[in-house]
């Protein structure tokens, strides 16, 4: 079975700090893993994913996430955050490429103050 | 392209209703997958559709079936609704066939309130 874990339901940060959302996961096979953000009211928004190729992967927005086969992470950061980030931010899970089936973490909702 | 659409946005029913919920996938896209939002149980995985044929399925009662149909499109229904079905449907599509198949694209998602 893969399931993922985000520590930290909420994290704040001003804006211009360096935003890191953490994600660790576990599967018994190499894992595909994603990072989707979710702004109010609408569905869900892929910032990035890693595949098996290169391990530091760069999304949209300024985003990026590392794979750490040996510490099973693959947290989110972002150099500088921006008020438009705020938003909930979810990390998911699957076990081969083109397999459909995502199981996501529970959600990490970015508070970005001024 | 037109992104996902979903129909309708919002749908109010009562215990014990049956409701049908509404999918149309960007073009060309034929692997619509659906996913149930709630505070309690967080994102999780209904089943997903390609070409007709339902590859996967989630952890859901009988209660929960889905379709697709030739053009893509796909419905699913709940049937004898639950307080417990409260919650934010989400569609996706994917390309499955074409160069990107690990990118499921969202539509905005149909909140259902069972009352």
């Amino acid at each position: 079975a893969q399931s993922v874990t985000q520590l930290g339901s909420h994290v704040s940060v001003s804006e211009g700090a360096l935003v890191l959302l953490r994600c660790n996961y576990s599967s018994s096979v190499p894992p595909y893993l994603f990072w989707y953000v979710q702004y109010p009211n609408q569905g869900l928004q892929l910032l990035l994913k890693y595949t098996s190729a290169a391990t530091l992967v760069k999304g949209i927005n300024g985003f990026e996430a590392e794979f750490k086969k040996s510490e099973t992470s693959f947290h989110l950061t972002k150099p500088s955050a921006h008020m438009s980030d705020a938003a909930e931010y979810f990390c998911a899970v699957t076990r081969s490429t083109g397999f459909q089936k995502l199981v996501f973490g529970t959600g990490t909702r970015l508070l970005v103050s001024p | 392209k037109a992104g996902v659409t979903q129909t309708p946005r919002y749908l109010i029913k009562t215990r014990g209703q049956q409701v049908t919920l509404s999918c149309s996938p960007i073009s060309g896209h034929r692997s619509v997958s659906w996913y149930q939002q709630t505070p309690g149980q967080g994102l999780q995985f209904l089943f997903e559709y390609f070409s007709e044929t339902q590859r996967n399925k989630g952890n859901f009662p009988g209660r929960f079936s889905g379709r697709q149909f030739s053009n893509s499109r796909s419905e699913m229904n709940v049937s004898t609704l639950e307080l417990g079905d409260s919650a934010l449907y989400l569609c996706a599509s994917s390309d499955l066939a074409g160069g990107d198949p690990d990118t499921q694209y969202f539509g905005p998602g149909t909140r259902l309130t069972v009352l």
